[in-house]
């Protein structure tokens, strides 16, 4: 079965700051994983993902994340935090193509970015 | 293009009731879903559909139905609401990449803020 795990329910930067939103897996095989963000009373918005190739993705709004295969990770980063990022995060991850097994996503990490 | 639209976007109900949801996506997606988010708990799935006339249990079907007639649209039914059920609920839709299966991006409705007296 594939999981995902945010250990941080909430993180504080002040902004301009550089900020890591944790993100750690598990699932057979290679994974293909996802952040997502969600603005308040909104819909969650696609950010970034990894499905192969180089371990650094970038994505939107200068977010980064790096996919760590020995540590199963997928940390989300920002070298230069803003308030406007403040925002709840989640992590997402698949297994393989096998059958059509869905996303599963993390209980997400609510970023407070203090101007 | 209007993306991924939720109806309705909020809705009290009383222990018993019963209410569909709707989700539309005009981007011709193949797949579709049903998530819930309440606090502490993140999003988790309540049922998904791979295309037209197909659905699937997720994480916590209990309680909800879904149908999927035609490609654009997919429903959500609550035949019998309990309190347990208040939550906010999102639907999502993707695209299948030729010869990959859910891989790709998911693009989420607005929500639906539903409370069950």
């Amino acid at each position: 079965a594939q999981s995902v795990a945010q250990p941080e329910d909430q993180v504080n930067v002040a902004e301009g700051n550089p900020l890591t939103v944790k993100c750690t897996y598990s699932v057979s095989g290679n994974p293909y994983l996802f952040w997502y963000v969600q603005y308040p009373n909104r819909g969650l918005q696609f950010l970034l993902k990894y499905i192969t190739g180089d371990n650094l993705v970038k994505g939107s709004y200068g977010f980064e994340a790096e996919f760590n295969k020995s540590q199963t990770s997928f940390h989300l980063k920002k070298p230069s935090a803003l308030v406007s990022d403040s925002a709840l995060y989640f992590c997402a991850v698949r297994g393989p193509l096998t059958g059509n097994t869905p996303l599963v996503f993390g209980k997400g990490t609510r970023l407070s970015v203090i101007a | 293009n209007a993306g991924v639209t939720q109806t309705p976007k909020f809705r009290v109900l009383k222990t018993g009731q019963s209410m569909t949801l709707l989700c539309a996506q005009d981007m011709n997606h193949e797949y579709m879903y049903w998530y819930r988010q309440d606090p502490g708990m993140g999003l988790r799935l309540i049922h998904y559909s791979v295309g037209e006339g197909t659905t699937a249990k997720g994480e916590v079907p209990d309680g909800y139905n879904v149908s999927r007639l035609k490609k654009q649209n997919f429903l959500l039914g609550l035949e019998s609401a309990a309190p347990s059920q208040t939550s906010v609920y999102f639907c999502a839709s993707s695209y299948r990449l030729a010869g990959v299966l859910m891989t790709d991006t998911q693009y989420f409705g607005p929500g639906t803020r539903l409370t069950v007296l």
